[in-house]
């Protein structure tokens, strides 16, 4: 069974770094894609950017370019989303995703992650 | 801004069918994927490719695809489809992914 397992839910204040992680189990990690995918208070879906942890080729979406670092570690096949200073602006749920190596869909979702914000 | 448009809301009487679009000018070069969110749960998939259904999803759903606009049809909703849905497709540089501004489908 595909699985993405997601970190627990952060709470941090303004200016604090954070790293979450996204765990994958059921497949082989190596040969799939993995996004990430914000989604703010009430909002809808935001693509954020995605890594193939087979040689760690990276895309970041235009908006998040510079604002976050993706990352992976494929001898634990765990994906990681950074932020070296958070701000209010970055509380949201964030979810991990796959995506087969022909970018045909995202087929399986993580959990989420809620990251918050707040002084 | 998001490169794929959605009606914000629709509504759809139990049993009767419902038709969701996605606008883009990149549906015209791929194929839009379609995701059910229902609230405080993730995503799941419902449809992607030219009309393909994941395992565990019932056979009301169906979608299809015409020119710069790809749809998601619902044929006899239930209760339990109330929920918000997203189409995604690659943006026009064909190396990064969106998704549209989603619809909130409500059974009544």
């Amino acid at each position: 069974e595909v699985q993405l397992v997601q970190s627990g839910a952060e709470v941090k204040k303004p200016g604090e770094s954070l790293k979450i992680s996204c765990k994958g189990s059921g497949y082989s990690f190596t040969s799939y894609w993995i996004g990430w995918v914000r989604q703010m208070p009430g909002k809808g879906l935001e693509w954020m950017g995605i890594i193939y942890p087979g040689d760690s080729d990276t895309r970041y979406s235009p908006s998040f370019q510079g604002q976050v670092t993706i990352s992976a570690d494929k001898s634990i096949s765990t994906a990681y989303l950074q932020w070296s200073s958070l701000k209010a602006s970055d509380t949201a749920m964030y979810y991990c995703a796959r995506v087969p190596s022909g970018w045909e869909t995202i087929d399986y979702w993580g959990q989420g992650t809620l990251v918050t914000v707040s002084s | 801004s998001s490169e794929l448009t959605q009606d914000p809301a629709v509504s759809v009487a139990l049993g009767q069918t419902v038709r969701i679009t996605c606008q883009g000018d990149t549906l015209r070069s791929y194929y839009a994927s379609w995701y059910q969110q229902k609230p405080g749960q993730a995503p799941i998939l419902v449809i992607y490719g030219k009309n393909n259904r994941p395992s565990g999803i019932p056979d009301r759903f169906s979608g299809s695809s015409s020119g710069n606009t790809a749809s998601l049809t619902i044929t006899g909703a239930q209760a339990e489809d109330e929920a918000d849905y997203y189409c995604n497709s690659r943006d026009s540089s064909g190396n990064h992914y969106v998704f549209g501004t989603g619809t909130k489908v409500t059974v009544l």
